[in-house]
């Protein structure tokens, strides 16, 4: 079975502050995503990446990057962390090639105060 | 702005009812439909997805109806169970895309005993 952990279900953390949200995959994908979730938004993606240290911006990138040092982990950095990036955050990695499916994390729920 | 337009938000059926989703598009690059299903503290998964070149697919309970012309398909799930009250989402994307999804909005599907 995939699995695709991220490093907290759960965060509080207050504007300004620089937010580290992990993501590590077991499964040896080439692509890694980073959505964010909110209420009649479905989900918008923030950044990808089809390789190490590899990455592209998705639909919504402002205010984020990202960090991909090593192939089973994608990292998304909040700069400096503001009311409106509070959301649920997840991560999904796809093997590659033909394969289309994404596998998900749990997801992480960040509330900036 | 969407590229994938869902409808209808939430949904309330009766166990042993058919539940309809909709959802429409208007990139004709976009070559692969996918539905993913989302219970309450999980991540999305891949329920049943399905290629333009079929204008229907099954798969138990659930089936894909595309329609090439109009732009649109729909998930169907017949004789519905409490199991599956969960939100839905329908998405596309391109074989140019990476595998970059586009979702839609969501819908939140309650199935009442």
């Amino acid at each position: 079975d995939v699995k695709v952990t991220q490093s907290s279900r759960y965060l509080v953390k207050r504007t300004g502050e620089k937010v580290f949200l992990e993501c590590v995959q077991d499964m040896d994908h080439e692509n890694m995503f980073w959505y964010r979730q909110d209420p009649g938004l479905g989900l918008r993606l923030i950044y990808f990446s089809y390789d190490v240290k590899m990455k592209e911006k998705g639909d919504i990138p402002e205010g984020y990057s990202v960090s991909r040092e090593k192939k089973e982990r994608f990292s998304l950095i909040l700069e400096s962390a503001s009311t409106n990036q509070t959301s649920m955050y997840l991560c999904a990695s796809r093997p590659g090639g033909i394969t289309e499916t994404q596998y998900f994390g749990p997801g992480t729920r960040l509330l900036v105060l | 702005q969407q590229q994938v337009k869902q409808s209808p938000q939430s949904l309330i059926v009766q166990k042993g009812g058919i539940s309809i989703i909709n959802c429409a598009y208007e990139n004709t690059a976009f070559d692969y439909f996918p539905w993913y299903q989302q219970f309450p503290g999980k991540g999305p998964a891949l329920l049943i997805a399905i290629r333009p070149d079929v204008s229907e697919k099954k798969e138990g309970r659930f089936t894909i109806s595309f329609n090439k012309s109009a732009k649109q398909f729909s998930l169907h799930i017949m004789d519905s169970q409490p199991g599956d009250s969960a939100t839905y989402f329908c998405a596309a994307s391109g074989t140019d895309s990476w595998g970059k999804l586009q979702f839609g909005a969501g819908t939140q599907v309650v199935v009442t005993p």
